[in-house]
């Protein structure tokens, strides 16, 4: 197992466009979490799944925003009519029971 | 609201013990200290974490206070590639929810 993986690693789309990011976590944690990070700043927690189910989402999740965890296993984050403010390091963390968090190398988001 | 405070820099020479200080004067008597760090272009990566006792693993050394309002994350011999920021979080690792507040941290620079 290499940890967890987010594809693509960077991401330039038009402003007004959709785009869709996909972690891979390790393979027998439970717990996925999704962050962004913009310069300067620490991560910002956006949501939390555990297994399939969606247990909390940020205020910062907006109604363009939407993750999804089919099967307990990958997610995807996807953002719709993106816009310049969207522009961040979206990360990706797992854990399992009483393990710490593992994080992705993140996706870069630059929207133009 | 991260909650905790730590120096926005440091700076230290190779080889030299390396003590990064946090404040958590409002925790509580289940919040657990966790300590990340993230280098460049990477995603935050676990270092330690702590309760009440001191705690050592191979990546450093984690000094808690008897009062629990403060913490020292010590590196014995920084080298160049422990160049990062170092993140000092407290969490509830009790429950289920593994969700980490991140604040801005503290940049450690390694001189050579």
């Amino acid at each position: 197992d290499t940890g967890v993986s987010q594809d693509p690693r960077h991401k330039i789309t038009k402003r007004g466009q959709n785009v869709t990011f996909r972690c891979d976590p390790i393979s027998e944690h439970n717990r996925l979490y999704w962050y962004r990070q913009t310069l300067g700043q620490g991560p910002e927690f956006l949501t939390y799944f555990q297994n399939e189910a969606q247990l909390e989402k940020s205020r910062l999740l907006s109604d363009r925003f939407s993750a999804e965890r089919p099967k307990g296993s990958f997610s995807t984050l996807e953002i719709q009519r993106t816009e310049q403010g969207d522009s961040a390091m979206y990360l990706c963390a797992s854990c399992g029971l009483n393990t710490e968090a593992f994080f992705g190398q993140g996706t870069r988001l630059t929207v133009v | 609201d991260a909650k905790t405070t730590q120096p926005n820099s440091m700076e230290s020479n190779e080889e030299e013990p390396v003590h990064l200080p946090c404040n958590h004067s409002t925790i509580s008597g289940t919040d657990y200290i966790h300590w990340y760090r993230q280098l460049p272009s990477q995603g935050p990566e676990y270092v330690i974490h702590g309760l009440t006792s001191n705690v050592n693993n191979r990546m450093a050394s984690l000094a808690i206070a008897e009062d629990r309002k403060s913490s020292t994350l010590i590196l014995h011999r920084a080298t160049l590639r422990d160049a990062a920021v170092y993140y000092c979080i407290r969490t509830n690792s009790g429950g289920s929810n593994y969700k980490l507040t991140f604040g801005k941290g503290t940049l450690l620079t390694v001189n050579p």
